[in-house]
């Protein structure tokens, strides 16, 4: 299995208007089979970025994602109020697609 | 616009059978562009995704679950399903199901969109 590890490993102190940055790091390498998705308190994941640098449709372009092979960053350009989440990753390059353990992002 | 529904009893007793369905509007599950997945959170932690489930038939599943799991599909009621048996309160947990899609720009990089709700399943006696 593909184990993938986020860092902040648990949480993120920002302001808004900051500039964040999440990594998320393979275990192996997974060329750009990476997405990220936004999660906040009692909602459904929603996607942000897939194949590490693709935004999805209506996604602010505030949110960006880089990388491959084994390192990736989600990096928030300017923090609004309603970018306080936490962020998961996810490798679809093989069976099972794990999740990273998640970052919350939160408010300074 | 697609949309994902989970339904199914929010209380199973332990070391019985997790039955959840996913009832899918807008769109089909006969296509042969997407899977079909489920996904489990457990109260205040992260993602672990279950398995999915192909046009076809085909199934995929997490090996950590393997021996337990199901996934079926009903293409008459745009539906599919998923049991997971002999259940502990280690399984208590929101239940999402997700379309996973892929792009022809992105070769095989699949992603989870859009997502249901979630339910939340409670294993308890």
């Amino acid at each position: 299995d593909i184990q993938m590890t986020q860092s902040p490993s648990s949480s993120l102190s920002a302001s808004v208007g900051d500039r964040v940055t999440i990594t998320c790091r393979a275990s192996q390498s997974i060329s750009d089979y990476l997405n990220w998705y936004q999660q906040k308190p009692g909602k459904a994941p929603k996607l942000l970025i897939y194949a590490a640098f693709r935004l999805q449709s209506r996604v602010p372009s505030r949110f960006s994602g880089s990388g491959s092979g084994t390192d990736f960053t989600l990096t928030i350009s300017s923090l609004q109020p309603e970018d306080f989440a936490t962020y998961y990753c996810q490798q679809s390059y093989s069976y099972p697609y794990n999740f990273g353990q998640g970052t919350k992002l939160e408010i300074k | 616009q697609l949309q994902l529904q989970e339904s199914g009893p929010g209380l199973v007793k332990p070391s019985e059978t997790l039955s959840l369905t996913c009832i899918v509007s807008g769109g089909s599950i006969s296509s042969n562009s997407y899977y079909w997945d489920w996904i489990r959170q457990p109260p205040g932690k992260g993602l672990e995704w279950i398995g999915s489930i192909y046009y076809s038939g085909s199934t995929y599943y997490n090996p950590s679950l393997k021996s337990r799991v199901s996934i079926s599909e009903d293409t008459s009621k745009n539906q599919f399903s998923l049991k997971l048996s002999s259940v502990t309160a280690a399984d208590t947990a929101v239940y999402y199901c997700a379309r996973r899609s892929s792009g022809w720009e992105t070769g095989g990089v699949y992603w989870f969109d859009p997502w249901g709700q979630g339910t939340l399943v409670t294993v308890s006696s």
